[in-house]
C-alpha cells in the first residue's frame, strides 16, 4: 500500500481484557518495527522484525506483551490482561532499509484502558 | 543508558520569527534522524545525518550535526503556522532501534 496501515485506530479496554492491534506496513518493507507512545512524550521502542524475524524484543515492557508478524507483512502487537498503564498510542514503523532511509510511521492505534 | 535530551522542551513564535530546537546526547550519536509530529498525528520523517559537521537544508529547514557527534539542531527560518508540532530528534543505535530525543513543541502565533 501506499503507507503504513494501523487498526483499529481507536480501541477502548476494560482492565483485564486482551487486545491485538494490527499494522500493515508498506510493500516491499522487509523492517517493522513497534513502538509506544505515552501522552506528550517520544516514542519508545518496543520490538523489531526483519521479515518474520523478530530480532529485537528488548523494549517490550512485560511478559503481557506479545508481537508476531508470520509471514513477513503484516504484525500483530498482542497485549493480555490490559492494565491501565498500557493506555497510550501504539505505533507501527516500516522502513525499506533502516540504516539508510528514514522510518514511515502508521498512524497509530490509541489504547485507552479503563 | 542513553539520553538524548532536546531544548527548548516548548517553543512559542511569532509567524515570520525564526526558530532553533537543540538535540544534545550524553553518549557519540550514530545517525541523527529529524522527525516532525503535528498534534494528533504520527512521526513524520523529515532527514537523516550521518557525517560529522553535516549541514542539510530543506526549504526553510537547516538541520545541522555537531562535529563530536554529540549534538544536532533543527533550525526554521521564518516560521509559518504549518509548522506548528513537536520536532523530535532520533538516533540511530543500530540497525533496529531509533531512540528518540524528548521533542520541542513549537506553537506558531498567527
Amino acid at each position: 500500500g501506499a503507507g503504513v496501515s494501523q487498526s483499529p485506530r481507536y480501541k477502548v479496554a476494560k482492565r483485564g481484557q486482551d487486545v491485538a492491534l494490527r499494522c500493515d506496513p508498506i510493500s516491499g518493507h522487509v523492517s517493522l518495527f513497534w513502538y509506544q507512545q505515552a501522552l506528550g512524550q517520544g516514542p519508545e521502542f518496543l520490538t523489531y522484525f526483519q521479515n518474520e524475524a523478530q530480532l529485537d524484543k528488548s523494549g517490550l515492557p512485560s511478559d503481557r506483551f506479545f508481537a508476531e508478524r508470520p509471514e513477513g507483512s503484516v504484525s500483530t502487537l498482542k497485549i493480555q490482561r490490559t492494565q491501565q498503564e498500557d493506555s497510550a498510542v501504539y505505533l507501527c514503523a516500516s522502513s525499506l532499509d533502516p540504516g539508510y532511509y528514514g522510518y514511515t510511521f502508521g498512524s497509530g492505534t490509541r489504547l485507552t484502558v479503563v | 543508558g542513553q539520553q538524548v535530551m532536546q531544548i527548548p522542551q516548548y517553543q512559542h513564535v511569532q509567524e515570520g520569527e525564526d526558530f532553533t530546537t537543540y538535540c544534545n546526547s550524553s553518549t557519540t550519536l550514530s545517525n541523527i534522524q529529524w522527525y516532525k509530529q503535528r498534534p494528533g498525528g504520527h512521526p513524520v520523517f523529515l532527514i537523516q545525518l550521518v557525517k560529522s559537521g553535516e549541514v542539510k537544508k530543506q526549504k526553510r529547514l537547516t538541520f545541522q550535526f555537531g562535529e563530536a557527534k554529540k549534538n544536532s539542531s533543527l533550525h526554521i527560518t521564518a516560521t509559518q503556522t504549518t509548522d506548528v508540532g513537536t520536532y523530535f530528534c532520533a538516533d540511530q543505535t543500530g540497525a533496529n532501534n531509533l531512540f528518540f530525543g524528548t521533542g520541542t513543541r513549537l506553537t506558531v502565533i498567527p
